[in-house]
């Protein structure tokens, strides 16, 4: 297994278009996460998912994102209408979360969004 | 909600020297993780070490351990025999049981030869 991998790497749009990122986890983890990080910040949550069930959604994200994890496997982030604001890099996570308690996330090399 | 902060924006090293990056935490939880990360520049993120907070012993990873100090909200990393691969920003993240990670905003740590 290579990882975490990220589709695309860059992508430079213009404001109003939608994007769509994508996320392929480790193949045996059951837990997905995206996160934003801004140039010289923290990640940021967005959202998780469980398999294919969303758990857990971020005020961070409005109604022009949505993410999905069909059949528990690879996952896509959509934004629509993209904003300059928008700009960032997003950021894929995996780990499996079994009987053993939390264990650790892999994270990918995220996907570089700028909105000109 | 939980607040993670690390008050140096940047820290500097002299290769083979021993350097410790600070980061405190909010909660009103008593279970729960701690991670410090590091990321490469253009390189995907990395954890470099783990603490359960139920744990007293702070935990080790060769040259790198952590002081933490549950009381005060404390956890800090030491970097022993700084390395110039060790240069890197560097996130405190904390989670409870099952959680999102929440980060702190980074240290920059250069690594001079």
């Amino acid at each position: 297994d290579t990882g975490v991998s990220q589709d695309p790497r860059h992508k430079i749009t213009k404001r109003g278009q939608n994007v769509t990122f994508r996320c392929d986890p480790i193949s045996e983890h059951n837990r997905l996460y995206w996160y934003r990080q801004t140039l010289g910040q923290g990640p940021e949550f967005l959202t998780y998912f469980q398999n294919e069930a969303q758990l857990e959604k971020s005020r961070l994200l409005s109604d022009r994102f949505s993410a999905e994890r069909p059949k528990g496997s690879f996952s896509t982030l959509e934004i629509q209408r993209t904003e300059q604001g928008d700009s960032a890099m997003y950021l894929c996570a995996s780990s499996f979360e079994g009987l053993a308690g939390m264990e650790e996330l892999f994270f990918g090399e995220g996907s570089r969004l700028t909105v000109l | 909600a939980q607040t993670v902060t690390q008050s140096q924006p940047e820290m500097s090293v002299q290769e083979a020297e021993t350097v410790t990056l600070s980061c405190t935490y909010d909660t009103s939880e008593s279970d729960y993780y701690l991670f410090w990360y590091k990321q490469p520049p253009s390189r995907q993120m990395i954890l470099v070490i783990r603490q359960e907070a139920y744990k007293q012993q702070n935990a080790t990873e060769n040259r790198f351990s952590v002081n933490f100090q549950k009381a005060a909200k404390s956890f800090s990393l030491k970097i022993s025999d700084s390395q110039l691969g060790d240069a890197a920003m560097y996130f405190c993240a904390y989670t409870e049981y099952g959680n999102k990670l929440v980060f702190g905003a980074g240290t920059i740590l250069r690594v001079k030869s």
